[in-house]
């Protein structure tokens, strides 16, 4: 089971912002560690969305953002639009396993 | 331009042996890790291992080291992911991806190749 757990599902209208959180603990995030951030459509691979807590790589709308507080991240999505219905993922680094990297458990972002 | 290019869809029978691949053109290969991440059907995505093609140096996920062997032939390019035994609960797509060894991320992904394990 995911060190990094996320919330199931969250849902929105067009246009609304919605959230998504990544809460770990001292050995992952609240060590340090960044966080990135996944776009998955399903049946695709993942896409990068945000890389080291708040990058968005080119090509990435500016709609999407990142942060990280304390043992926690989270991801924006505002202006939502039909195309963000996906599966998101957060990655950090765990320190107390092996080399590991790790991912959040998953949010399924509904656009109503 | 980066690409990642995997093998195509295997089905096997418990107890087969099976090796899959990625290609990797469009950059110096050498120069970044690649991982493996498995995602079992319905399910979310996790970490098996990394390897460096320069050295071969490899790395596995607890939960996968000793059932999956990660190899890379850096004369061609290409990362390996290879059982000896298969077994059902290998049913599941594998993406390799190019680490970012600054940051972390894996910016670039194969197209996955999905595994079926079914006597």
């Amino acid at each position: 089971q995911s060190v990094l757990t996320q919330p199931p599902s969250v849902s929105g209208a067009p246009g609304q912002r919605v959230s998504i959180s990544c809460t770990g603990s001292s050995s992952n995030i609240g060590a340090g560690y960044d966080v990135h951030w996944y776009q998955q459509v399903p049946g695709t691979a993942p896409k990068l969305l945000i890389s080291g807590n708040t990058n968005r790589p080119s090509g990435v709308p500016d709609r999407f953002s990142g942060s990280r507080s304390g043992a926690s991240a989270s991801l924006a999505i505002t202006g939502l639009l039909a195309e963000d219905e996906a599966d998101y993922y957060c990655l950090s680094y765990d320190n107390s396993l092996s080399s590991s990297r790790v991912f959040g458990t998953g949010t399924k972002v509904t656009v109503l | 331009e980066v690409q990642l290019v995997q093998s195509g869809a295997e089905v096997r029978k418990p107890g087969e042996s099976l090796k899959i691949s990625c290609k990797a053109s469009g950059y110096r290969y050498s120069n970044y890790w690649i991982v493996w991440v498995r995602q079992m059907p319905g399910k979310g995505l996790e970490w098996m291992g990394i390897i460096h093609p320069a050295d071969s140096d490899t790395r596995y996920s607890p939960s996968f080291q000793g059932h999956v062997t990660i190899g890379v032939d850096k004369s061609i390019n290409t990362a390996y992911l290879q059982w000896s035994s298969v077994k059902a609960s290998d049913t599941a797509t594998y993406y390799c991806a190019r680490h970012l060894t600054l940051s972390g991320a894996f910016d670039y992904w194969g197209q996955g190749t999905p595994v079926s394990v079914s006597s």
